[in-house]
């Protein structure tokens, strides 16, 4: 099945800084979505993002699909941003594979 | 819509007992998925349904999970009997799964403690 890598595995900021979150695919992909995870286990959906570039708020994301990965922005970082950021694909319409996640944390 | 709505959010339970999770997708969506997730194996998807008949089973465990879908505004997934390293958060998602749409969308989830 198609693999997926999130790097970094674990990220710390201080607030205010900015980061850059990555995926890397291993195959063509029809449905890439980031998530957030908060300390509450919740998956808030970011993006659906299988192309292109979108932006909302202080987040942005940016997947090249014929380079096989995805970017994922955080623009001056809150404590509230801290969480578990997953990528997940789908290929031919089959269902989603997760990574492994990126841990961010954010301090005041 | 009011999401993915998932039942209870939490529960604990002594090995050997019976486990019912619960899920109502969003409205209008065909597609439902149930997810488990475990600090050692991540998220991983047990089973999906389309139209309400269960598609692809493959990732559910073992015999002892169970997974039904009577209609469109309901699922069910059984453990019996419910074991120490069932203890997880299962997720239910949903999606209109349309030619060139299909984000899902994910409910709060069920944390899932066997002692």
């Amino acid at each position: 099945g198609i693999q997926v890598e999130q790097s970094p595995p674990d990220l710390i900021l201080q607030e205010g800084a900015n980061s850059t979150l990555r995926c890397n695919f291993s195959d063509s992909v029809n449905n890439l979505q980031w998530f957030h995870q908060n300390p509450w286990g919740q998956l808030i959906n970011l993006f659906y993002i299988p192309s292109g570039t979108k932006q909302n708020g202080r987040l942005s994301a940016t997947t090249v699909a014929t380079e096989r990965y995805s970017l994922l922005y955080i623009s001056s970082s809150q404590t509230t941003d801290s969480g578990v950021y997953f990528c997940a694909v789908a290929s031919g319409y089959s269902t989603l594979t997760f990574g492994k996640g990126t841990m961010l944390l954010v301090s005041p | 819509d009011a999401g993915v709505i998932q039942s209870p959010r939490h529960e604990v339970t002594e090995m050997g007992q019976e486990v019912t999770l619960r899920c109502k997708p969003i409205s209008g969506h065909d597609y439902l998925f149930w997810y488990r997730q475990t600090m050692m194996r991540g998220l991983e998807l047990l089973i999906y349904f389309n139209n309400n008949v269960p598609i692809d089973d493959s990732g559910m465990p073992e015999d002892r999970f169970s997974a039904k879908m009577p209609n469109a505004s309901f699922s069910t997934l059984k453990i019996q009997p419910s074991e120490p390293r069932d203890s997880a958060v299962y997720f239910c998602a949903s999606t209109p799964f349309e030619a060139d749409y299909n984000e899902q969308f994910f409910g709060p989830g069920t944390r899932l403690t066997v002692l």
